[in-house]
């Protein structure tokens, strides 16, 4: 059963624009939560996380946003730029937890 | 820099055959991990290891085992593969306790099983 859900495939955003990629999860027992970024070809990389005792995390054109009662979390890219095309995962793990749950991933396309 | 690497980038190999997917990191971390990813189904995590001979299983163990004899080093075997296993390979590894920081990935294998 998937815990961690990104429910939108794709994503196109103009050059510029914001990008806001959701995640939601079931796991009431997630307190801490991830996001990466894929290029093709290439393994994952961390881009940015945030902690369930905020509710917010900023990092440049970053911002994690948590929203605990809703048990949804995103991510805003602000001004999106077409280097940001890849596929992002979003991540959660419990306290005592070693490994991380994923999502299946949003497709981000920025078009110039 | 953090440095994960797996020992090939594309495989191909035949049903039946025994596979080896090699990982070796040198940040010295203790957690390490090898996810498989599909398209539709995102990263499952097939095994993982916190400590030198420890292993635990993962959401997709089966047809799979692991072996960490040496800390830096994680090796991921098809003992037998099928052509359901043809898949993107990923390893990664952290440093020690929980699951508190990010993990680092190597580039993937690409296995085509035929």
């Amino acid at each position: 059963d998937q815990q961690v859900k990104q429910n939108s495939p794709s994503l196109s955003v103009q050059e510029g624009r914001i990008s806001i990629l959701n995640c939601d999860y079931t796991n009431s027992m997630f307190d801490y939560f991830l996001w990466y970024k894929k290029y093709p070809a290439e393994g994952p990389t961390f881009l940015i996380s945030i902690s369930s005792i905020k509710d917010k995390n900023e990092d440049g054109r970053f911002t994690v946003f948590l929203n605990k009662s809703a048990k949804h979390l995103s991510l805003h890219i602000v001004p999106s730029q077409p280097g940001d095309s890849a596929v992002y995962f979003c991540a959660a793990s419990v306290r005592s937890g070693y490994a991380l749950n994923f999502g299946k991933g949003t497709s981000l396309l920025v078009t110039p | 820099d953090v440095k994960v690497t797996q020992s090939s980038r594309y495989l191909v190999k035949r049903t039946g055959e025994k596979v080896f997917l090699e990982c070796v990191q040198d940040m010295d971390h203790e957690n390490m991990f090898w996810y498989r990813q599909d398209p539709g189904l995102g990263l499952r995590l097939i095994y993982f290891s916190y400590d030198v001979k420890m292993k635990e299983k993962g959401d997709i163990p089966e047809g799979y085992s692991v072996s960490r004899e040496k800390k830096e080093r994680f090796s991921l075997i098809l003992e037998s593969a099928s052509t359901n296993q043809t898949s993107m390979y990923l390893c990664a590894s952290s440093y020690s306790g929980r699951a508190r920081g990010s993990l680092f990935f190597g580039p993937g294998t690409r296995l085509t099983v035929l």
